[in-house]
């Protein structure tokens, strides 16, 4: 496609179940970003990749959450024992190269937890 | 990243220009001033970036003050489609993790 394409764009789960979230970056970009939005906050920067690497996954809020982008392209970030306070629009992004700051974002997957 | 300072909310007339400011006191040589923008339950979207030099594109102006303390984004002729929220970001150009804040929420009026 076009555009970043994230699946599903809508996730109902109930507390303590494990949830995955799918990223399809635009082709050919080597970067991909995961940011989590609040309502009625900006977003906040999760994980970055640079090809298969997790190059910077300091905004990971604890280890329940994982993502992984095992060849380069489609990413899935992966939220274990969800808890009601996951509850947000998860939100991916792509650039064609890492840093200069123009990132292609998806519309995002709203996950709700129970 | 440099902390930016927006006012929560503005309006503008449709037709009219819209004025966005940013305040970026703490800002460093080597970090560019990028504006984004979210329309309601999309994604956010690039608007422009700029260093030191004011900046033009299809969608807005960027006027950067001499001491860069400080920048306005301009909306030339604000539709109604320009409703949004729109986010001041401070950051070296090569940085990985671009850090939203809360931005100003534009309201386009008829």
């Amino acid at each position: 496609g076009a555009g970043v394409s994230q699946t599903p764009s809508n996730k109902v789960t109930e507390k303590g179940k494990y949830v995955e979230l799918r990223c399809d970056p635009i082709s050919g970009h080597t970067a991909l970003y995961w940011y989590r939005q609040s309502l009625g906050q900006g977003p906040e920067f999760l994980i970055y990749f640079q090809g298969t690497g997790a190059a910077d996954d300091s905004g990971l809020p604890n280890d329940r959450f994982f993502a992984v982008r095992p060849e380069g392209s489609v990413s899935t970030l992966k939220i274990q024992r969800t808890e009601r306070g996951d509850s947000a629009v998860y939100l991916c992004a792509s650039s064609l190269i890492a840093g200069g700051g123009e990132l292609f974002f998806g519309e995002g997957s709203r996950l709700t937890v129970l | 990243d440099a902390k930016t300072t927006q006012p929560t909310s503005m309006d503008c007339a449709e037709g009219r220009a819209a004025n966005l400011p940013c305040n970026h006191s703490t800002i460093s040589g080597n970090e560019y001033v990028y504006w984004y923008r979210q329309i309601h339950s999309q994604g956010p979207q690039y608007i422009i970036h700029g260093l030191k030099n004011n900046e033009t594109n299809e969608m807005a102006s960027l006027i950067i003050t001499e001491d860069r303390k400080s920048s306005t984004l301009i909306l030339p002729h604000a539709t109604l489609r320009d409703t949004a929220v729109y986010y001041c970001i401070a950051t070296e150009y090569n940085n990985n993790d671009m850090r939203f804040g809360a931005g100003t929420r534009l309201t386009v009026k008829p």
